[in-house]
């Protein structure tokens, strides 16, 4: 198997209020990953977890802010979002940050800030 | 620095052609090539990827892409292309010196013709 969840699929949230994006998978995976996708854009990283550490942050601002509660789980919490916030937020995980590992991505949370 | 060129943004061909698309790479060691696919509102699929040992790599759906270390490309072909190929696809590189996150091009958008 190898899905990796994302909830929910749509998301419209105002810029006042807090909202979490959920990410799951059952591989075993170690590395979990967020990214953000613009229309007609390639997905840009956000973050990335290994060992349920933050690992990577790409200078995201802090109204984006990740949990990974467990090794199968990831969480991004949204709180005082823009309009230009509004993407596809993808999820993915790999076997690990060691080696050369592919990546497995969700099918996305389409996000809508107004 | 690690970079991915993919010089056409948009290509058409007619079902049942041949399929070549373009990828470039920059990368200062042994890179890590891999190609997704993202038909419209989805997450991204892996296609097929590039470790190391043979050039040739063969992936799902019928893909495969050949690594050329001396002109830094790894394209991606397909003999017969069907209707269901047409999506957009990003080709990416990854490796040690960046925690093996993934830098990807900005995408081929295929569109196939009756």
């Amino acid at each position: 198997d190898t899905e990796v969840t994302q909830t929910p699929k749509h998301l419209v949230m105002g810029m006042t209020n807090k909202k979490s994006l959920k990410c799951e998978q059952h591989m075993g995976h170690r590395a979990m990953y967020w990214y953000k996708q613009k229309a007609k854009k390639p997905p840009e990283l956000m973050f990335v977890y290994s060992y349920e550490k933050l690992s990577i942050n790409e200078s995201v601002p802090s109204r984006f802010s990740p949990e990974c509660p467990n090794s199968s789980l990831l969480n991004l919490h949204l709180h005082a979002l823009q309009p230009e916030d509004s993407a596809l937020y993808l999820c993915a995980s790999s076997r690990g940050l060691a080696g050369p590992y592919e990546q497995y991505f969700g099918p996305g949370t389409r996000l809508t800030v107004t | 620095a690690q970079s991915v060129t993919q010089p056409d943004i948009h290509i058409t061909v007619s079902e049942g052609a041949s399929l070549e698309l373009r990828c470039n790479y920059s990368y200062g060691a042994t890179p890590y090539l891999f190609w997704y696919v993202q038909s419209p509102g989805q997450g991204l699929q892996l296609l097929l990827k590039y470790f190391s040992g043979d050039t040739l790599v063969q992936g799902i759906k019928g893909f495969e892409a050949e690594f050329k270390r001396s002109q830094s490309s790894f394209n991606l072909r397909k003999p017969s292309v069907h209707w269901s190929d047409a999506a957009e696809y990003f080709c990416a590189v990854g490796g040690p010196n960046s925690g093996y996150a993934l830098n990807f091009g900005k995408g081929t958008s295929l569109l196939v013709t009756p």
